[in-house]
């Protein structure tokens, strides 16, 4: 099986900008999560996905938003780019929502504001 | 809210021997998950072990296992015979078992760990 796909892999942007990031799971895996990754903040959860439905989301302000196609590939937006919106954007799949399930990592999208 | 800590932001081993990474956690929840994830410099970030809280024995895979204290909320990462190829960062995380928590990971600041020749 193929793992877990993110497009694109490098991003530039300049402040004000919007951006929008893809995740393509491991096919049958019906749930998506978001996660940043920063030198200062660490990993950080965003939100969740699951049939095509918002389950969870973290505590980032409303420039950040996602959603879930009917193939279960996600999407991330972060409209009005900031400086310290710089990071590293994981996304993870797995099969259903229950932790009991191992999430599998994405190689991460590397987006610079600047 | 959950927290998680790892108090060792480095660390380095000889090739061959043992290392063991700290982790503590703060939660009023009594049933939960817990993981240690490795991320090496490629950055694809992989499952090392998975500990259920309800379960007694530590977890174990092949050359990792851990040591699961519940009531201290502490659950350390041993690597046995440390290999150039354990060298990464390594994050603990933890999410509730219950069903709204989904898969929502919280993370610790990680470890990072350099095996040496």
């Amino acid at each position: 099986k193929a793992g877990v796909t993110q497009t694109p892999r490098y991003l530039i942007k300049t402040r004000g900008q919007q951006v929008t990031l893809s995740c393509s799971p491991i096919s049958g895996h019906r749930s998506v999560s978001w996660y940043q990754q920063t030198p200062g903040q660490g990993l950080q959860f965003l939100f969740e996905y699951f049939s095509e439905t918002q389950r969870n989301k973290g505590n980032f302000p409303g420039r950040f938003s996602g959603r879930q196609f009917s193939n279960s590939r996600s999407e991330m937006n972060v409209s009005t780019l900031e400086l310290g919106d710089s990071a590293l954007y994981l996304c993870a799949s797995s099969p259903t929502r229950g932790g009991q399930d191992t999430q599998y990592f994405g190689p991460g999208t590397r987006l610079t504001v600047l | 809210a959950q927290t998680v800590t790892q108090s060792q932001p480095e660390m380095s081993v000889q090739e061959a021997e043992t290392v063991t990474l700290s982790c503590t956690y703060d939660t009023s929840e009594n049933n939960y998950y817990l993981f240690w994830y490795k991320q090496p410099p490629s950055r694809q970030m992989i499952l090392v072990i998975r500990q259920e809280a309800y379960k007694q024995q530590n977890a174990t895979e092949n050359r990792f296992s851990v040591n699961f204290q519940k009531a201290a909320k502490s659950f350390s990462l041993k690597i046995s015979d440390s290999q150039l190829g354990d060298t990464a960062m390594y994050f603990c995380a933890f999410t509730p078992m219950y069903n709204n928590a989904g898969n929502m990971l919280t993370f610790g600041g990680g470890t990072r760990l350099m095996v040496k020749p």
